[in-house]
């Protein structure tokens, strides 16, 4: 079965840090781009970050350029999403998707990990 | 403010259609692949759509989608209760380099 599922969500201190993974099974986790999406409360669905297959190429939301950084462990199937500075409007659900079925879509997707910025 | 705009409700009674529009403009919708996502409360986002009009298996041809230069349009026919949901669209951007969702249309079956 294809699947993702995220983990490494919690409450943070504004200006804290927050590393989430997303663990892969069930497809060749090496072929594929990888992406994060979050979803903040009341608020639509918001692309975040994507990483190509080698982890030669990064894509970042303006607002978290500087402050996030994803990254990848393809023999450990697993992506990564370190969060560095975090705001409030950082709160949010975040997805890890991928697209197997074809171009530029999100096919497969998490089931979500939350993250709460607050003193 | 989203790149991509769609009108944020419509809604039918169970049985009839609806249509959600996506407008972009040449960097995005223009040049590339539209796909379309159904979102519940609580739960993963599910692709409806993908390559503009590709179904993914196992999603029914009760949903549609369609092109026309720099916009998209998904449909529901049939609305169902269980279609009630959040809908976005969604594709790259070449000239701002992310993806970009729309704003997100809640359909409500009357």
């Amino acid at each position: 079965e294809v699947q993702l599922v995220e983990s490494g969500g919690g409450l943070v201190q504004p200006g804290g840090s927050l590393r989430l993974s997303c663990a892969a099974s069930g497809f060749s986790f090496s072929g594929f781009w990888m992406t994060w999406v979050r979803q903040a409360p009341g608020k639509g669905l918001e692309w975040v970050a994507n990483i190509k297959q080698g982890g030669s190429e990064e894509n970042y939301l303006d607002s978290v350029k500087g402050r996030f950084t994803i990254s990848r462990d393809n023999a450990k199937k697993s992506l990564y999403l370190q969060m560095d500075s975090l705001r409030a409007e950082d709160t949010a659900v975040y997805y890890c998707a991928t697209n197997i079925i074809g171009n530029l879509c999100m096919d497969v997707w998490g089931q979500g990990t939350t993250v709460t910025v607050s003193s | 403010q989203s790149v991509l705009t769609q009108p944020p409700s419509v809604s039918a009674a169970p049985g009839q259609k609806v249509t959600i529009s996506c407008s972009g403009s040449s960097s995005n919708i223009g040049t590339n692949y539209v796909s379309w996502y159904q979102h519940l409360p609580a739960t993963a986002p599910k692709l409806l759509i993908y390559e503009n009009y590709r179904r993914p298996s196992g999603i029914p041809d009760r949903f549609s989608g369609s092109m026309s230069g720099t916009s998209a349009t998904l449909g529901i026919t049939g609305l169902q209760t269980g279609d009630e949901a959040d809908y976005y669209c969604g594709t790259w951007d070449n000239r701002l380099r992310v993806w970009v969702f729309g704003g997100g249309t809640k359909v409500t079956v009357l």
